[in-house]
């Protein structure tokens, strides 16, 4: 299956500032990534789903411009969480969809904790 | 809305006995159904995936079953170990790979020696 990579693997930053979480398809070329956001003892949830070149759609209720997707090239998608807080603090895992399977491979996540 | 609900929450077994986990899921319409395994502070490592023309998969101690119809899959576990100690995930996807995941509750499993 596809290798799948998140950095940084943990992070922790103060109230109001932003962070950066980085998605990539090592071995595929990845027309689609998906970021989820899983707090404790909780399922994933979808927050958005990202294609290569365009604008990522979100889901209901997750504000686009607190979360700031790019998805600017095959093997790279981003997530930007602006002026964190720390209702924010969560696990966040992207996936990516490869064309032609019927399955989303996973990076390993990152764990945001924000003070 | 999908709404997938997995039956239980938590369970814990001693080593070597045979477990079901259970998921269900509101609308039939799905395209496959897939279970996932998620350690502690850890990715997703996918088990088994479904079609929904399928009705079961199998993989080492691992067995799939799919009921479309009634809205239900069960994940059959052989000869439980410690190893598999986890958390337990059934995702349903409504169309191909393109198409978002939604994602059950979970069950949280601990096999003790």
């Amino acid at each position: 299956g596809a290798v799948v990579s998140q950095h940084p693997s943990r992070v922790i930053c103060k109230s109001g500032t932003s962070v950066k979480i980085e998605c990539r398809s090592l071995d595929f070329q990845a027309t689609t990534m998906f970021w989820y956001r899983q707090f404790p003892k909780q399922s994933l949830m979808l927050m958005a789903t990202s294609n290569e070149g365009s604008k990522a759609t979100y889901e209901q209720g997750v504000e686009k411009d607190k979360f700031l997707i790019n998805h600017a090239s095959l093997t790279l998608s981003t997530l930007t969480v602006t002026s964190a807080h720390p209702e924010d603090s969560s696990f966040y895992i992207c996936s990516v969809g490869i064309t032609g399977t019927d399955t989303q491979y996973f990076g390993p996540g990152t764990r945001l904790t924000v003070l | 809305k999908q709404e997938v609900t997995q039956i239980p929450a938590a369970l814990s077994v001693p080593e070597g006995e045979n477990l079901v986990l259970n998921c269900s899921f509101t609308d039939s319409a799905i395209y496959n159904l897939q279970w996932f395994r998620q350690d502690p502070g850890k990715g997703l490592t996918s088990l088994l995936l479904i079609q929904s023309s399928q009705r079961e998969q199998t993989s080492g101690r691992l067995n799939a079953s799919l009921d479309k119809s009634s809205g239900r899959s069960t994940l059959y576990i052989a000869a439980s170990q410690p190893g598999d100690s986890a958390t337990y995930l059934c995702a349903v996807r409504r169309g191909g790979t393109a198409s978002k995941l939604t994602f059950g509750t979970g069950t949280r499993l601990q096999v003790t020696l």
